[in-house]
């Protein structure tokens, strides 16, 4: 199982960019690394998957080192509607792809 | 198209009850899967399948049957309830395992 890190929280004010870093040390060659967000009472939404190097997408950037043990969500201009928990999932198409699990995510906060 | 439905929304049962939670999709995914979720805690993957009459274990799958008949329905089975099984479970659908998940809005259950 790729297992991930995620920083517990974050704190944020509206406007400024924000990076939350996954740790992923023991990722397969074929896992793709895939973001999601969370609002209370609801169920995780996509955000954005990335494989290798950057991606882009019209809500966030993902940036994949070389060693791709890690990988960095970039949400630029957070607004209040940000404040949400984000989870890093790591997983792929292969055998073990079925038993990629979230973990506790990060808790960002946005503030005014 | 409806997405992923999830029935019941909220349910309250005695230990030792067994029920089922239903899932259906109507996205023709090959993949989906169950979590559960508990208080403060991310999402822990219970049972997973990646197409009609395949199913697997996940992470906590103790307690749980699943069974996967047809393309647009996975029903999650609680045998015999216990309140360790209180949590809020989630049902997702991908196109396969590597694709983006798309998640119902969740099921309550609170055992007493």
């Amino acid at each position: 199982l790729a297992k991930t890190t995620q920083p517990i929280s974050m704190d944020s004010y509206e406007g400024q960019e924000v990076n939350i870093t996954c740790s992923h040390n023991n990722i397969a060659t074929n896992d793709y690394i895939t973001w999601y967000q969370q609002f209370p009472s609801q169920g995780p939404r996509f955000i954005i998957q990335g494989y290798k190097t950057k991606v882009t997408n019209e809500v966030a950037s993902l940036f994949i080192p070389a060693d791709r043990k890690s990988s960095t969500l970039s949400l630029p201009r957070v607004s209040l509607s940000d404040t949400a928990v984000y989870y890093c999932l790591v997983g792929g198409a292969n055998t073990n792809a079925g038993k990629s699990t979230f973990g506790d995510g990060t808790t960002l906060t946005v503030k005014p | 198209n409806a997405g992923v439905t999830q029935t019941p929304k909220f349910q309250v049962l005695k230990t030792g009850q067994s029920m089922t939670l239903q899932c259906a999709q109507d996205m023709n995914h090959e993949y989906m899967s169950w979590y559960r979720q508990d208080p403060g805690m991310g999402l822990r993957l219970i049972h997973y399948s990646v197409g009609a009459g395949i199913t697997d274990q996940g992470e906590v799958p103790n307690g749980y049957n699943v069974s996967r008949s047809t393309t647009e329905d996975f029903p999650l089975r609680l045998l015999s309830a216990a309140p360790s099984q209180t949590s809020v479970y989630f049902c997702a659908s991908s196109r396969t395992q590597e694709y983006e998940q798309f998640f119902g809005p969740g099921t309550r259950l609170t055992v007493l």
